[in-house]
């Protein structure tokens, strides 16, 4: 268990709608990153925040949003579904900027469907 | 072009032999770091080893072993004495720049122990 935790596990939905993936990273953590692992993509680096503000961004569609609130928590808002998002959605958290906390420690995932 | 390449899709191993899997990345930063990954059939993301670029040493971490080739940009992950759970898809990934950045992913190795 690497303490992050991710809701919900699996999510089932139908194109065109929206749909919220919740992370809550380990103890201590203050960054949070959101990956997409799919099969014609791979794993691909979304998102990230460091203590509430945005701190970097990859390829993450702009039908695509995320937040992170002064618990460290973090939501990943997903709209206008199409069936291309069907994916493995990771949420990792890390220490932050420093060598001994630089590590990405990865949640269980949310496994999107979107028929 | 690739920052991290992988170029095994699939491997496999007897139980209680070694086995390397490699990697190597593309990088004009001279600060970054390096990390493998495992994914088991179960979806999660496991971290195994991290090597710094300015690390003298390669990192081990009890049966894992990183054989860091800076000249060559190559950062293989050795398993000593495989056994049977080690069965699982294997990532590479690469942060370049300061600590806490993103991650760089590779397309992965599947590693298949046989008894």
């Amino acid at each position: 268990d690497s303490g992050v935790t991710q809701t919900p596990k699996h999510l089932i939905t139908a194109t065109g709608q929206r749909v919220t993936l919740r992370c809550s990273p380990r103890s201590g953590d203050l960054s949070v990153y959101w990956y997409q692992q799919s099969l014609d993509q791979g794993l691909q680096f979304l998102i990230q925040y460091y203590n509430g503000e945005e701190r970097a961004k990859g390829n993450i569609l702009e039908r695509f949003s995320a937040q992170q609130f002064p618990d460290l928590h973090s939501e990943l808002n997903l709209s206008s579904l199409e069936l291309g998002d069907s994916a493995l959605y990771f949420c990792a958290s890390s220490v932050g900027e420093t060598r001994q906390g630089n590590e990405q420690f990865f949640g269980p995932g949310t496994r999107l469907t979107v028929l | 072009a690739q920052k991290i390449t992988q170029t095994q899709p699939g491997m496999f191993v007897q139980e209680k032999e070694a086995v390397t899997l490699d990697c190597t990345y593309d990088t004009s930063d001279p600060s970054y770091g390096l990390f493998w990954y495992k994914q088991p059939s179960s979806g999660e993301m496991i971290f195994l080893i991290y090597q710094g670029s300015y690390d003298q040493q390669n990192a081990t971490e009890g049966r894992y072993s990183l054989n860091f080739q800076k000249a060559r940009k190559s950062a293989n992950l050795v398993i000593s004495a495989s056994q049977l759970g080690d069965s699982a898809m294997y990532f590479c990934a690469m942060r370049e720049g300061g600590y806490g950045n993103k991650l760089v992913f590779g397309a992965g190795t599947i590693l298949r122990v046989k008894s």
